[in-house]
């Protein structure tokens, strides 16, 4: 069974930083390319980034970029979200999620993670 | 820039009825849509690619067409089961330049 499961999010002050994980089982991780998406609560889905199976590409949004930065493990299995200088604008329910092969639709999720920037 | 509609918001809904959700493309997006349902406290699940392509595991009552801009998923006989929220995203795009997702539909009791 393929599981994703998102860790680290919390309550963070604007400016401040928040590491999460993704951690990925029951396919071979190493082989898939992998989005963070997040979803500000009540409102829809925004894609924020991606890096490939290998981790030799990554992309960013532009409301992301230069502030937030995706890594992998490929022996830990595992996905990381990096960000900094964050405002309230990216409180929200982070999820990682997996593209299909041979195809750019997401089609494996986690449950998600909830990031709150509040003072 | 691709911009993803959806309509309605919203949708109050029987079971047993059909119900079709629409989801609209600022530009052509060919038939690399695909639709996801989320439920409270559940994983989002992929439920329709390639605008019309069931993914494993889905009930036949669901189905998806369209292609360019224009862009259906049809509930045939909703079961209470499918009372959620619904979001489309295109692919053709890579990387997207705008958000690739609609706003989401919310499916609820009528």
């Amino acid at each position: 069974e393929v599981k994703l499961v998102e860790s680290g999010g919390r309550l963070v002050q604007p400016g401040g930083s928040l590491r999460l994980s993704c951690a990925a089982s029951g396919f071979a991780f190493k082989t898939f390319e992998m989005n963070w998406i997040r979803q500000p609560p009540g409102k829809g889905f925004e894609w924020i980034s991606y890096i490939s199976a290998t981790g030799e590409t990554i992309h960013y949004a532009d409301s992301v970029r230069g502030r937030f930065t995706i890594a992998r493990d490929n022996v830990q299995n595992s996905l990381s979200l990096e960000m900094n200088s964050l405002t309230d604008d990216d409180t929200a329910f982070y999820f990682c999620a997996r593209f299909d092969y041979g195809g750019r639709r997401l089609s494996s999720w986690g449950h998600g993670t909830l990031v709150t920037v509040s003072a | 820039e691709k911009v993803m509609t959806q309509s309605p918001d919203t949708l109050s809904v029987s079971p047993g009825e059909r119900v079709t959700l629409s989801c609209r493309a600022s530009q052509s997006v060919g038939t690399n849509l695909a639709w996801y349902q989320q439920k409270p406290g559940q994983a989002p699940r992929l439920l329709i690619y390639a605008a019309s392509v069931r993914a494993t595991g889905i009930p036949d009552r669901f189905s998806g067409s369209g292609s360019g801009t224009e862009f259906t998923l049809t509930i045939s006989g909703l079961q209470s089961e499918d009372l959620a929220l619904y979001h489309c995203h295109q692919y053709n795009t890579w990387p997207p330049r705008e958000n690739p997702f609609g706003q989401g539909t919310k499916l609820d009791i009528k």
